[in-house]
């Protein structure tokens, strides 16, 4: 049990498009999910906590207008990076949780490339 | 959160016991100890976790001290597929607003285990 998807897996884009990735819950409802980005030979860095029909919370320095949080459903949220440029190419995870306080599952991750 | 300390890296001879040390000598009574391993270019892995009491679940054991300022993960018999890097993260159960119990990761500690 606890699952957590991700689509794409990897995708590369020209720079100045918009990219949008998806994070699914497949065998449970979540309240509430997490957007994380992790650098190569770095740490996984918290950049949002998105809440079932409300707006995100962005950590500092996270800009909102780029980053796009939407969580439509109890099993879906998604992660649109906006006028994505070279230095956004990362890897980006989610993370979802039955109840806010509850223990994380994460997904496979999202290898983003932006050329 | 509480601050961790782990140490950097540790090697394991397959079929022996890992031991992975934790220092979390600010944590409060209320917060959790949880352990999280992520395969390289994957996404973070669920281990266990606990609060007072040692805990054990098909992956590994807990060991947390009595004043509860450090724990240690076991995993009892490791695989050349146990090689990866292993967190340990404090969290508070109920930090109330916006925080939602998320997460904060360390640089964790690279467990190799060699043949």
């Amino acid at each position: 049990g606890a699952v957590v998807s991700q689509h794409p897996s990897r995708v590369i884009c020209k720079s100045g498009t918009s990219v949008k990735i998806e994070c699914r819950s497949l065998d449970f409802q979540a309240t509430t999910m997490f957007w994380y980005r992790q650098f190569p030979k770095q740490s996984l860095m918290l950049m949002a906590t998105s809440n079932e029909g409300s707006k995100a919370t962005y950590e500092q320095g996270v800009e909102k207008d780029k980053f796009l949080i939407n969580h439509a459903s109890l099993t879906l949220s998604t992660l649109t990076v906006t006028s994505a440029h070279p230095e956004d190419s990362s890897f980006y995870i989610c993370s979802a949780t039955p109840g806010p306080y509850e223990t994380q599952y994460f997904g496979p991750g999202t290898r983003l490339l932006v050329l | 959160d509480a601050k961790t300390t782990q140490p950097p890296s540790m090697d394991c001879a397959e079929g022996r016991a890992a031991n992975l040390p934790c220092n979390h000598s600010t944590i409060s009574g209320n917060e959790y100890v949880y352990w999280y391993r992520q395969i390289h270019s994957q996404g973070p892995q669920y281990i266990i976790h606990g609060l007072k009491n040692n805990e054990t679940n098909e992956m590994a054991s807990l060991i947390i001290t009595e004043d509860r300022k450090s724990s240690t993960l076991i995993l009892p018999h490791a695989t050349l597929r146990d090689t990866a890097v292993y967190y340990c993260i404090v969290r508070v159960p109920n930090a109330g607003g916006t925080s939602y119990g998320k997460l904060t990761f360390g640089q964790g500690t690279i467990l190799t285990v060699h043949p």
